[in-house]
């Protein structure tokens, strides 16, 4: 089954720093470029950040430029997000999603992260 | 880059078809045939129904249909049944090699 699961989510204070995790399974990781979306509490979807399916190439939203970084290891099929200088905006449900046809096809159940002092 | 426009909500009764517009520009929807379509119902991830403008993914149902012209795609939901009723949103992929979404339609089956 093609599973994508989060993991790392929790509440941080603003400037803080937190860890996501997307631990792939049931199809072939290395061969698919990874996208983070999120969607804050009551609000609609927002692109985040991607990575190639070699980790070569990554794009941000200007939102979190200079901030999130995010990285892949096709050996353990897993994904990462590292977010720093967090913001209470950057409260969400983030997504980790695998991109298809120019699309984003199969998606986790998300992770919560709260930015609240 | 702002969010792509979408209409906050729409309504249909049982067995109607309604349409949900989602407009872009020429460097995202008008620039690609590569405009994506998700349904969201409450608390649960998005699922992925239209690809390519119009392509319905396996074990999507063909009362789902997508369609662009210019700088604006569409979903039409024939049929509607109860189900239905969910978060729509529309994205595309864009000039700048990155993703963007619409607002979100809210649509509620009466």
């Amino acid at each position: 089954e093609v599973q994508l699961v989060e993991s790392g989510g929790g509440v941080v204070q603003p400037g803080g720093s937190l860890r996501l995790s997307c631990a792939a399974a049931g199809f072939d990781f290395s061969g698919h470029w990874m996208h983070w979306v999120r969607q804050a509490p009551g609000k609609g979807l927002v692109w985040v950040l991607c990575i190639s399916s070699d980790g070569n190439n990554i794009k941000y939203a200007d939102s979190v430029k200079g901030r999130f970084t995010i990285s892949r290891d096709n050996t353990k099929n897993t994904l990462s997000l590292q977010m720093n200088s967090l913001r209470v905006e950057d409260t969400a449900v983030y997504y980790c999603v695998r991109g298809q046809y120019h699309a984003l096809d199969v998606w986790g159940q998300g992770t919560t992260v709260t930015v609240s002092s | 880059q702002s969010a792509l426009t979408q209409p906050a909500s729409v309504s249909g009764s049982p067995g109607q078809s309604i349409t949900i517009s989602c407009t872009g520009t020429s460097s995202d929807i008008g620039g690609y045939n590569h405009v994506s379509w998700y349904q969201q119902h409450p608390g649960q991830a998005p699922k992925f129904i239209i690809y390519g403008v119009s392509n319905r993914p396996s074990g999507v149902s063909n009362r789902f249909s997508g369609s662009k012209s210019g700088n604006t795609a569409s979903l039409t939901i024939s049929g509607l049944q109860a189900e239905d009723e969910a978060d729509y949103y529309c994205s595309s992929y864009t000039s700048s090699v990155t993703w963007i979404f619409g607002g979100g339609t809210k649509l509620a089956v009466l």
